[in-house]
């Protein structure tokens, strides 16, 4: 079945720096995805959300960005902190169904001091 | 808002064991799930709830059932535990199943079965 998948297992960055997280998404269908930051032991948080008519979304030091024409989207973290540090992973769904996102397998997001 | 509360944390058990993994959201969410997460895979779902009194398979239900007790609850059983569900467990809600918006999970249950 389609799956999406993400580019870089791992990411080191400095503190200040700022950070991209990418994921390919391979169902052309999907017209939903979403951002999660999943720390050690703790269940995964919502991050944002971005719908298939937009091509970016802006939150609090985070920006969401969709390509549809490469089916890529990316995570921007800016300003990193060591609060940061944690596993990033993003969905995708569609057709106005919750039961039928598909997660990505994450990537492991350090900030160096 | 505590928000997801499942319960326990932690739990060991052997094979054939049963037990009931419990969860509950106080954010009055129609919709609830259950998910699995083992290394090296994304979240894939066990089942979920699209609203008080139904319930649906997921992707991987084998082995499980549920129960939604009310709005608020929404439990995970197994009846006869096996290795194969050595897992965490994550419970989720959101507003509506049908409908794309994010889901809110609780810090899981860590299961092991010897």
């Amino acid at each position: 079945g389609e799956s999406v998948g993400l580019h870089l297992p791992t990411l080191s960055v400095q503190e200040g720096d700022n950070s991209i997280i990418n994921c390919a998404y391979s169902n052309s269908a999907s017209d939903y995805f979403i951002w999660y930051k999943q720390e050690s032991g703790k269940g995964p948080q919502f991050i944002i959300d971005i719908r298939s008519n937009m091509d970016k979304r802006q939150g609090q030091r985070v920006t969401v960005l969709l390509n549809k024409t490469v089916k890529h989207l990316s995570l921007q973290i800016a300003a990193t902190q060591p609060g940061d540090s944690a596993v990033y992973f993003c969905a995708e769904g569609g057709g106005g169904s919750n039961y039928k996102l598909t997660f990505g397998k994450g990537t492991l997001l350090t900030v160096n001091p | 808002n505590a928000g997801v509360t499942q319960t326990p944390k932690f739990q060991v058990l052997k094979t054939g064991q049963s037990m009931t993994l419990q969860c509950a959201q106080d954010m009055n969410h129609n919709s609830m799930y259950w998910y699995r997460q083992d290394p090296g895979m994304g979240l894939r779902l066990i089942y979920y709830s699209a609203s008080e009194g139904t319930t649906d398979k997921g992707e991987v239900p084998n082995g499980y059932n549920v129960s939604r007790l009310n709005k608020r609850e929404f439990s995970l059983r197994l009846e006869s535990a096996a290795p194969s569900q050595t897992s965490v467990y994550f419970c989720a809600s959101s507003g509506i199943a049908q409908s794309n918006s994010p889901l809110h999970f609780g810090n899981g249950t860590r299961l092991t079965v010897t």
